[in-house]
């Protein structure tokens, strides 16, 4: 049981280039969701799925895309990536009704 | 341009003592809420959570008190180790959205 599994660790994009972050947990969890953390601050909701085939938007959804095909996985997608968004990217799980549990981060920086 | 980073509020304590770190939250209808513990370099981890019908809970040295009068939570730790030394964050949850929004972090570091 490996709960919330992040790739890569550490990523540098160049302005522009498109990337996908992988997130893939093996709890049966319902819940999914991407969130940003840049320094000082808390962790903001990009994007959320309470099933396969759904997902929704967060607080900070704008330059993002995410999918749903599995229940384990649950991809970020950058579509052109840009300066601001250089920040530590995190994914979690959870029953629907319960704690989420979290990734380690994928570190990125885009320059 | 890019918005600048806040400094996260600090308590600072000695070894042995409690320590008490607060949070207010928004949203009258969020019916669940969670506090986490995030180390240098790690992602957030599960301390306690607590549900709205109920005003405190207890876990090993920690008790969280919920306020809904004043949308008030507190995590309280009993007898402040060195380790305890970490960022927290609460997260209030709403049964209606499911969406877990998170405060902006305290820094709690212990003094040896």
């Amino acid at each position: 049981n490996a709960g919330v599994t992040q790739t890569p660790k550490f990523q540098v994009l160049k302005t522009g280039q498109s990337m996908t972050l992988q997130c893939a947990q093996d709890m049966n969890h319902e819940y999914m969701s991407w969130y940003r953390q840049d320094p000082g601050m808390g962790l903001r909701l990009i994007h959320y799925s309470v099933g396969a085939g759904i997902t929704d938007q967060g607080e900070v959804p704008n330059g993002y895309n995410v999918s749903r095909s599995t229940t384990e996985d649950f991809p970020l997608r950058l579509l052109s990536a840009a300066p601001s968004q250089t920040s530590v990217y995190f994914c979690a799980s959870s029953l629907n009704e319960g704690a989420a549990f979290f990734g380690q981060g994928t570190r990125l920086t885009v320059v | 341009g890019e918005s600048v980073g806040l400094h996260l509020p600090t308590l600072s304590v000695q070894e042995g003592d409690n320590s008490i770190i607060n949070c207010a939250y928004s949203n009258s209808a969020s019916d669940y809420f969670i506090w986490y513990k995030q180390e240098s370099g790690k992602g957030p981890q599960f301390i306690i959570d607590i549900r709205s019908n109920m005003d405190k809970r207890q876990g090993q040295r920690v008790t969280v008190l919920l306020n809904k009068t004043v949308k008030h939570l507190s995590l309280q730790i009993a007898a402040t180790q060195p380790g305890d030394s970490a960022v927290y964050f609460c997260a209030e949850r709403s049964g209606a959205t499911n969406k877990l929004i998170f405060g902006t972090g305290t820094l709690l570091a212990v003094q040896p």
